[in-house]
Parts: structure tokens; sequence; C-alpha cells
């Protein structure tokens, strides 16, 4: 079975443009997290998708938004960047209400750069 | 809501040392406890589990025991090899909903020849 796919792997924006971020879920999973992790820090929660529907969402303003396709790949939207948003983002996906016994499993995320 | 505290890195280990990570939480609820592995330059692994108290979850030489009494959950190895370098977190997936999991900023483990 594939994993989680995300792509690009590393984006460099100036501040005050708009970045989308992509994401492929493992085969099976139709629920899918995006994470922000700044450097040395845990991944902070940002929202997450399941059957096309937001279900969760994090501490993060509105500029930060996403959409979930009917074969359950997802994208993050990110407008009007700032310098703080220089992080890597994950994606994690599991499989409908297993959360709790399945885990989630991640990609190996997008590294963005705000200058 | 839901928070992690996990003992402060960097841990600094020769290989086949005896390897224990604290980590406590609070959470709503009955959550999941898992622990995640983070190598350099990539995403997070799913290393181990356990859904309910007293369970103890274990991978590649790698345990925790649920321990519901004392809300801790931590990480043991008994002989810690250089490829186990990584950071690692301790994150309960809260109970109801999706089960969203809460990370913590992790522990960073440096295992030396």
């Amino acid at each position: 079975e594939t994993g989680v796919t995300q792509s690009p792997t590393h984006l460099i924006k100036t501040r005050g443009q708009q970045v989308t971020l992509r994401c492929s879920s493992q085969s099976g999973h139709n629920t899918v997290s995006w994470y922000q992790q700044a450097l040395g820090q845990g991944p902070q929660f940002i929202f997450q998708y399941y059957r096309e529907e937001e279900n969760g969402r994090g501490n993060f303003p509105p500029r930060f938004s996403g959409l979930q396709f009917p074969n359950y790949s997802s994208e993050l939207n990110v407008n009007a960047l700032e310098l703080d948003d220089s992080a890597l983002y994950l994606c994690a996906s599991s499989p409908s209400g297993q959360g709790a016994n399945y885990g989630y499993t991640f990609g190996s995320g997008t590294r963005l750069t705000v200058v | 809501g839901d928070s992690v505290t996990q003992m402060e890195g960097p841990v600094t280990l020769s290989e086949e040392a005896f390897l224990t990570i604290n980590c406590t939480y609070t959470a709503t609820g009955y959550p999941s406890l898992f622990w995640y592995v983070q190598y350099p330059g990539e995403g997070l692994q799913l290393l181990l589990k356990a859904t309910k108290a007293d369970d103890k979850g274990s991978n590649k030489g790698f345990e925790a025991t649920y321990r519901k009494e004392t809300t801790s959950f931590h990480l043991e190895k008994g002989s810690v090899q250089v490829s186990d370098s990584a950071v690692y977190f301790c994150a309960p997936h809260a109970s109801g909903g999706s089960y969203i999991p809460t990370f913590g900023r992790g522990t960073s483990l440096i295992v030396h020849p």
C-alpha cells in the first residue's frame, strides 16, 4: 500500500504571497489532518477533514484554509504569508473513526520558507 | 484542552544503554496513547500504541505501558542503538470525534557509538 505523499517537498515564498500545499492520503484513509511544525517544536494541529468537510480546527487564523477532494486527497492554502509561517507542514491520514486504534500515517512534509 | 509533558532533551546515551523517556498527559475522557518518532528530515512515524489502561505497547524493542492512575506513558528500551537517534513524541489521541492527537515539543535522543 502507498503511504501519504506530499508535494512539493520544499518551497520558498515571499511575504504576502499565497501558497497551496498538496497531500495524497494513504489508500483506504478518508480522514486527513494538517499540522505545522516550527523548527525544534512539536506539530501543531491546523485542521482535519473527513469526507470533504472540516471536522476539527486548531488555533490558526482564517487565512489558513483547506479542501478535501472526493478521492480523499487534500490541499492546504495559506494566504498573506508571514515570516512566522516558515515551518514544516505535515499531512497525516487515518481510516475513518479509527484514529484511536490505528493512529495516523504521516507524510514527509513540505518545508515552507517565507522570505 | 489536552496537553503533554515530556522530559527535556536532548537525551544523550552510549550505544546499548537503557533508555527512559518520561511522558505525562492531561486529557478529557479516555484517550488512546501513542508514541511517534521523527528521524532527521522526515515526517513522524507511529512507533507504538496503547488504547486502554494497563495495556503495553511495543515495537522495535521499545515499550510503554498505559498508566491511567498516574496519567503517564513512559517510553523504554533496554539497549539503544545509534540508529535510534531521533525525536520522540508522546501523543494522546483525544476521545470522541476523530481522535485528533496532541503533541508536545518532543524529546531528542542522541546515541553515540
